[in-house]
């Protein structure tokens, strides 16, 4: 399995414009999250979802928007990029099927770091 | 108060010294207790967890839950320099609502 998924790795966006970050796990995990982490900071949660079609916003999310159509693939939309957008965001997933603890433990991807300017 | 409180270092120690780290929160509704360990340029990946309050012991690694004081450690006995690393301590209520982080401590273990 190749886990969690990220891709780009690195971009640099103009201010005003738009991107979709991809993420992609191959593990069958129900529950996707989308995270946010500036430097020396920890890591806040932007959007996360239960099951395709099903989403929820999380501490952080104003900027940002997300769909899940299927199991697998849940991105995360910029649509108008703001300088306070640069940072490094982390993909991750956990399911359910043994309980909370299970759920608990989510498996993070590489993150994409994104450039505002 | 910030929910998770966590030194962020850096901690520097020599090869072999035992480490602790160590998180204090403030929300008695967290339950499970995690610590990711997080190297440059990279993911977060998941070291340990626990639930409730006690000891967890894996190889080299024991993580320590008082929920009566709310603070929370992972030691890691016979450093060596690739645990050189930032360590995240993390929380959940158990809800699906993905977790609560602290800034997370950079280690540092010298040759």
């Amino acid at each position: 399995n190749a886990g969690v998924t990220q891709t780009p790795k690195f971009r640099i966006l103009k201010i005003g414009q738009s991107m979709t970050l991809q993420c992609t796990q191959d593990m069958n995990h129900n529950y996707m999250y989308w995270y946010r982490q500036d430097p020396g900071m920890g890591l806040k949660l932007i959007y996360y979802s239960v099951g395709a079609g099903i989403t929820d916003k999380g501490e952080v999310p104003n900027g940002y928007n997300v769909s899940r159509s299927t199991t697998e693939d849940f991105p995360l939309r910029l649509e108008l990029a703001a300088p306070s957008q640069t940072s490094v965001y982390f993909c991750a997933s956990s399911y359910s099927i043994s309980g909370i603890l299970v759920r608990v433990t989510q498996y993070f991807g590489p993150g994409t770091r994104l450039l505002v300017l | 108060q910030k929910e998770v409180e966590q030194d962020p270092g850096p901690l520097s120690v020599p090869e072999g010294a035992i480490v602790s780290l160590n998180c204090t929160y403030s929300n008695s509704a967290f339950q499970y207790f995690m610590w990711y360990r997080q190297y440059s340029r990279k993911g977060p990946e998941l070291l340990m967890y626990t639930y409730s309050s006690g000891n967890k012991e894996d190889g080299r690694f024991t993580a320590q839950v008082d929920k009566s004081s709310k603070y929370i450690s992972l030691f890691i006995r016979d450093s060596q320099p690739s645990d050189s690393a930032t360590y995240l301590c993390a929380m959940s209520g158990g809800g699906a609502d993905g977790l609560t982080f602290g800034k997370g401590t950079h280690l540092i273990i010298q040759p």
